[in-house]
This record gives structure tokens, sequence and C-alpha cells, in this order.
């Protein structure tokens, strides 16, 4: 089976762009869920969604916003993007719930 | 309120000797378990997890843990280290949450093989 894939890998943006990541789950599974990983905060969980519903939430500013479509795959998109926003954003997917499975990551900088 | 404590955010040891990563949790509910580890520019790999069965949990590369419910611990260990080994360790405890389950990370713990 093929893993969560993440694309695309690597981005550089200028403060004040937006920037849409995109999320592929392994197959069958329905929960996507997305956590930003920095330096000085570790990791930090945004969202997650469930059969094209948000399940759950962190405690992210409205700038961060997702979806998730019928095939269950995701995208999250940042608006008016600050240098504080570089950082490595990780989807996990999971079926269960009972255990959450990583992508390889998007490495987002902002100039 | 749900956490996770990793006690040291670094552990050094020689290659071939034992590796010991601390975690304690706090959790309202019977949590889910994990530890995962996160090598350099990857994602997260899962190592092993513990879900209300058996309190010793053998993960992948040797790893394992043990889960002390009087000491509210998942301590994360290996007989013998590898250089491969090298690389970030994360404990993490899952409780429900609405409909789901809300995952808590601890802040992580680095591991240092020294040849």
């Amino acid at each position: 089976k093929a893993g969560v894939t993440q694309t695309p890998r690597y981005l550089i943006k200028t403060r004040g762009q937006q920037v849409t990541l995109s999320c592929s789950p392994i197959s069958g599974h329905r929960s996507v869920s997305w956590y930003q990983q920095t330096p000085g905060q570790g990791l930090q969980f945004l969202f997650e969604y469930f059969s094209e519903t948000q399940r759950n939430k962190g405690n992210f500013p409205g700038r961060f916003s997702g979806r998730q479509f019928s095939n269950s795959r995701s995208e999250m998109n940042v608006s008016t993007l600050e240098l504080g926003d570089s950082a490595l954003y990780l989807c996990a997917s999971s079926f269960t719930s009972a255990e959450q499975y990583f992508g390889p990551g998007t490495r987002l900088t902002v100039t | 309120a749900q956490s996770v404590t990793q006690l040291d955010s670094h552990v050094s040891v020689s290659e071939g000797t034992p590796v010991l990563l601390r975690c304690n949790y706090s959790s309202s509910y019977s949590p889910s378990l994990f530890w995962y580890v996160q090598h350099p520019n990857k994602g997260l790999q899962l190592l092993l997890k513990y879900t209300s069965a058996a309190t010793l949990v053998k993960g992948i590369n040797g790893f394992e843990a043990e889960f002390k419910k009087s000491e509210t611990s998942f301590h994360l260990t290996k007989p013998s280290a590898h250089m491969s080994d090298a690389a970030e360790y994360f404990c993490v405890v899952s409780d429900p949450k609405g409909t789901g389950n809300q995952f808590y990370f601890g802040t992580g713990t680095s591991l240092t093989v020294i040849p």
C-alpha cells in the first residue's frame, strides 16, 4: 500500500501571499490531520478532517483553513502568509483513529 | 487535561549500549499511547503503540515500551543502540474527543548515538 503523500515537498513564498498544500492519505483512510512543526513550538495540531467534515481543530488563526474531498484527499490553505508560518507541515492519515501514519511533510519557507 | 512530558530533551548514548527515553502522560481516560521517530527532514514513523492490551509493547527496530499506569509512564527502551537510531523521538497520547481522537505530542527527545 502506498503511504501518505504530500505535495509539494518544498515551497518558498513571500509574506502576504497565500499557499495551498495537498495531502493524499493511505487508501481506505478517511481521517486526515494536519500539523505544523517548528523548532520553537514543536508539533502543533492544526485540524482533522473525516469524511469531508472538520472534526477537530487546534488553536490557529482563521488564516489557516482546510478541506477534504470525497476521495479523502485533503488540502490546507494559509492566507496572508507571515514569516512565522515558516515550518514543516505534516499530514497524517488514519483508519480507526487508533494510530496515525505521517507523510514526509511540506517544508514552507516564507521570506 | 491531557498532556505528555518527555523528561529529557537530549539523550546521548554510545553505540551498543542501552537506550532509555522517558515519557510521562496525564489523561482523564484510558489513553492510547504511541512512540514515533523522526529522522532529519522526514515525516514521523510509528515505532510502537499501546492500546490497552499487553502492557509491554514491542515495536520495530528492536524498540519496546512498557505502560505503567501507576506511574503514568510509557518509557521507550532498546537494549543496544545502533548508529541509525540517531533521530528525534516523540511520545504521543491519544484521547477521545468528539467523534474522533485528539493526539497530544511531547516536545521530543533528540537521541545521539556516539560511535
